[in-house]
């Protein structure tokens, strides 16, 4: 079974600052989708970037980018010039294909706070 | 824009009670799904439909059931809620031709 760990509960960040949110997933399928949602306190959930496993390029979204290691699983978010704005909760999400039909499995979020 | 709507923002309900909670999404999405998001747990799958009136469970589906009786709607059912399902519920939509979910806004809901 596909599993997602996000082993950071909370982080914080200085305004204009980066930071680096970790995800680690674990699957035996090579062809996958992986996803950063965002949270924000009005509970929306919004998509922030996402990176098709067999793509090697890293996707980048204006400040959003990810480190995508194929290899060790591993599919971290990096936010650059934080913005107090950026404060939310946000998710890990990987998209496998089981049952005939695709499901989403999401990690345990990480709380990040902005400080001006 | 696709749009995913639940019937309610904020719900109470007593325990023992039926409930339900709605979700309507207005793109012709194949695919819903139910998540359960607790503080510490992540989101949660409950349940999912790959097409009307089929369903398939998720990780926790005790206590819950669906139905899905046009591809539009995805219904949650709690047959006999309990204090232990007070939690946010998502519901979520999403189609083989597009690699992202879309979600609702989620329903929080209490039971006492």
């Amino acid at each position: 079974a596909q599993t997602v760990t996000q082993s950071q509960p909370e982080m914080s960040v200085q305004e204009a600052e980066t930071v680096t949110l970790s995800c680690t997933y674990d699957t035996s399928e090579s062809d996958y989708y992986l996803f950063w949602y965002k949270q924000p306190p009005s509970r929306q959930m919004i998509l922030v970037i996402r990176q098709e496993a067999y793509k090697q390029q890293n996707a980048t979204e204006n400040r959003f980018s990810v480190n995508f290691q194929k290899a060790a699983k591993s599919f971290s978010l990096k936010i650059s010039d934080s913005q107090l704005g950026d404060a939310a909760m946000y998710f890990c999400a990987y998209r496998g294909y089981t049952s005939g039909t695709y499901k989403y499995i999401f990690g345990t979020g990480t709380r990040l706070k902005v400080l001006a | 824009d696709v749009k995913v709507t639940q019937s309610s923002r904020y719900l109470v309900k007593r325990t023992g009670e039926k409930v339900f909670l709605e979700c309507v999404q207005d793109m012709d999405h194949e695919n819903m799904f139910w998540y359960r998001q607790d503080p510490g747990l992540g989101l949660r799958l409950i349940y999912f439909s790959y097409d009307v009136k089929m369903k398939e469970k998720g990780d926790i589906p005790e206590g819950y059931s669906v139905s899905r009786e046009k591809k539009e709607r995805f219904s949650l059912i709690l047959e006999s809620a309990s204090t232990n399902q007070t939690s946010m519920y998502l519901c979520a939509s999403s189609s083989p031709g597009q690699t992202e979910a879309f979600f609702g806004q989620g329903t929080r809901l209490t039971v006492v």
